[in-house]
């Protein structure tokens, strides 16, 4: 079956302007998690959706980060007024949830380069 | 707060020999610990998952120990191959205390190179 697929693959923009990253979990999975990976460096945890539940946001940098899951599945990721340290891959994994179920499943990431 | 330590130095093995990763976490008790591996311009991929009451898992030629009192997770691939070069990454799940969910910390991984 499908895995879970981003959107742009590589995005170019320039200082200042607005970003939205897109991320198709699994079907039927239930939690959603954004990541952000800077050269060189590990995962940073930024978002994470599960269910109906209120996201936990403790992760994101700034309120410029900000981020929906419509109808439980696809979610954007919006990043206002970027900035050059924002340029870093954007990565989505999404896992079913429960004890058993941990296993997250990651997509090819979005490559951000803020000029 | 809590912290994951691996090797940053590149590990450089030949072929057919068993190559070893470390993962060293402080300030927590995680439930279990997870194995990515990740390829260049790629996303992380699962590999194993060993919970705090497993000492040792295997997996094909992929084996993980998790010594809660140490604190650490050792990672082996015997008889690697070049195409086992890739980063690996160990990833613990955030504190249950906090209900944080699933989310995972991530180690800065450490890259294999597995020459022929």
């Amino acid at each position: 079956g499908a895995g879970v697929s981003q959107s742009p693959s590589n995005k170019v923009t320039e200082k200042g302007k607005d970003v939205e990253l897109r991320c198709d979990p699994i079907s039927g999975h239930t939690a959603l998690y954004w990541y952000r990976q800077s050269l060189g460096q590990g995962l940073e945890f930024l978002i994470y959706f599960q269910g109906n539940s209120a996201p936990d946001k403790s992760g994101l940098p700034s309120d410029r980060f900000s981020a929906e899951r419509t109808g439980g599945s696809v979610s954007t990721l919006t990043i206002q007024r970027t900035q050059q340290e924002d340029s870093a891959v954007y990565l989505c994994a999404s896992s079913l949830a429960g004890t058993g179920k941990e296993t997250q499943y990651f997509g090819p990431g979005t490559r951000l380069l803020v000029l | 707060s809590q912290k994951i330590e691996q090797n940053s130095e590149a590990l450089n093995i030949q072929e057919g020999k068993t190559a070893t990763l470390t993962c060293n976490y402080t300030n927590y008790s995680p439930a279990y610990l997870q194995w990515y591996r990740q390829d260049p311009g790629r996303g992380p991929v699962f590999l194993l998952l060993i919970r705090e009451n497993e000492k040792e898992k295997r997996k094909e030629r992929l084996k993980v120990t998790f010594d809660t009192t140490l604190k650490q997770s050792l990672f082996h691939i015997t008889a690697s191959q070049p195409a086992d070069s890739a980063t690996y990454l160990c990833a613990l799940p955030k504190p249950r205390v906090y209900n944080q969910g699933g989310k995972l910390i991530f180690g800065q991984g450490t890259e294999l190179s597995v020459k022929p």
